[in-house]
């Protein structure tokens, strides 16, 4: 069966400092993955989302950016953290031929 | 971007009464997910819907496809205490098969 898991799962870190949270995807090969920003406990913000090594989309212009070293793993980075980057950062997979998402566990992270 | 709008945002039932709620959108889509989530964690996916007028039912969850293909409903009977969290939908639009659309959220509160 096909797990995903996020690392870590909470992080505190102060405004200007860099970001990278990790997202592996296993039992399943060429996944969709997707990166998600959730603020307050609703509203889900798409901000990246990738069909292959290497192909990243990007859906909100931002200080934070996405990369696909490997099939299954999907990170996000920022150089330099902003107050505003604090909330519930989900990753999430479907199959190449689309149909249903599944969500990791999340990162909570604080901007302090 | 593409708005899914579900309601009510939020309900207060007793335990043992059904539930419903639903999203609408005013494109077509050919995907509706319908996810349950709990505080700091991630959306656990209930049912999947691919084809209008589907219904498909996970227990005491039934959800269906609208016929018009721009809505969706999901029902849940006889609520128990551990039906308490939000709910979301979410679609994927004709067209546009790598990208997920998501409802604003349905909280939902079940008292003893």
């Amino acid at each position: 069966s096909q797990t995903i898991h996020q690392w870590p799962a909470t992080l505190v870190q102060p405004v200007g400092s860099p970001l990278s949270l990790e997202c592996t995807v296993e039992g399943t090969s060429n996944p969709n993955l997707y990166w998600y920003r959730q603020a307050a406990g609703r509203g889900l913000q798409l901000l990246f989302y990738s069909v292959g090594i290497g192909q990243i989309s990007s859906e909100v212009p931002q200080n934070l950016s996405a990369s696909r070293p490997q099939d299954r793993q999907f990170i996000l980075s920022s150089k330099k953290l902003l107050l505003s980057d604090s909330g519930f950062y989900l990753c999430a997979w479907t199959s190449g031929q689309g149909g249903e998402q599944y969500f990791g566990p999340g990162t909570r992270l604080t901007v302090t | 971007g593409q708005q899914l709008n579900q309601s009510p945002q939020s309900m207060f039932i007793q335990e043992g009464e059904d539930v419903s709620m639903n999203c609408t959108s005013s494109s077509i889509f050919n995907t509706w997910l319908w996810y349950k989530q709990d505080p700091g964690e991630g959306p656990v996916l209930l049912i999947a819907l691919y084809k209008a007028g589907e219904l498909t039912s996970n227990g005491r969850l039934t959800a269906q496809f609208g016929i018009t293909r721009k809505d969706s409903f999901l029902n849940i009977s006889a609520s128990i205490p551990s039906d308490v969290g939000i709910y979301f939908c979410a679609g994927q639009l004709v067209n546009t098969g790598n990208q997920f659309y998501f409802g604003t959220g349905t909280s939902l509160t079940v008292i003893p």
